[in-house]
């Protein structure tokens, strides 16, 4: 599995864009980028994935460079209630055994007045 | 939709005794999963249930038992409580076993003294 690097902490400033990047230098063909979050004490969130693409939803953007090595996360207008732990994961199409999930350290967005 | 739901929130169990943590989800998903998450190893799958009537171990089995009861809820029992299993555990589902887009209930804070 590839390994990913995220940088252990940032700010916002609270109604400005979040841009949590995340390196995966190794990423084979076959494997997509997923992000989660996890607020203090809540169980993980999915927020998105994506596997060549610009994928958006309603909660964020995921931009990866052309040669998939590296991907970035945007919370176009960040809040307080998007300060939490986010983490990337790299994870390849089904194995033919259980879809585990392993979160890395992530990286602790803190979203400021 | 309430999502995943688990019960109890928190639990307190003396070495030895037994419990059983509930997971519900109302998503219509065929996938369940019990996770352990203990302060800097990331999460640990436990069981895993790829669809009703199936159950599978994962990375960390021993001192656990699970059921699927039916389409909607998967249950974790602990037959013989060790402090070892002091830990949050979450519950989580996915439409299918080969998905990584996995939604996570609240937590099981569970105390073994």
């Amino acid at each position: 599995d590839a390994k990913t690097t995220q940088p252990p902490s940032m700010d916002c400033a609270e109604g400005r864009a979040a841009n949590l990047p995340c390196n995966h230098s190794t990423i084979s063909g076959n494997e997509y980028v997923y992000w989660y979050r996890q607020i203090h004490s809540q169980g993980p969130q999915y927020i998105i994935h994506g596997l060549k693409n610009n994928e958006t939803n309603e909660m964020a953007s995921l931009i990866i460079t052309e040669d998939r090595k590296s991907s970035t996360l945007i919370l176009p207008h960040a809040t307080l209630r998007d300060t939490a732990v986010y983490y990337c994961i790299v994870r390849p199409f089904y194995t033919g055994t259980a879809s585990k999930l392993t979160f890395g350290t992530g990286t602790r967005l803190q979203v400021t007045l | 939709n309430a999502g995943v739901t688990q019960t109890p929130k928190f639990q307190v169990l003396k070495t030895g005794q037994s419990m059983t943590l509930q997971c519900a989800q109302d998503m219509n998903h065929n996938s369940m999963y019990w996770y352990r998450q203990d302060p800097g190893m990331g999460l640990r799958l436990i069981y895993y249930s790829a669809s009703e009537g199936t159950t599978d171990k994962g990375e960390v089995p021993n001192g656990y038992n699970v059921s699927r009861l039916n389409k909607r809820e998967f249950s974790l029992r602990l037959e013989s409580a060790a402090p070892s299993q002091t830990s949050v555990y979450f519950c989580a589902s996915s439409a299918t076993e080969r998905s990584y887009e996995q939604y996570f209930g609240p937590g099981t804070r569970l105390t073994v003294t």
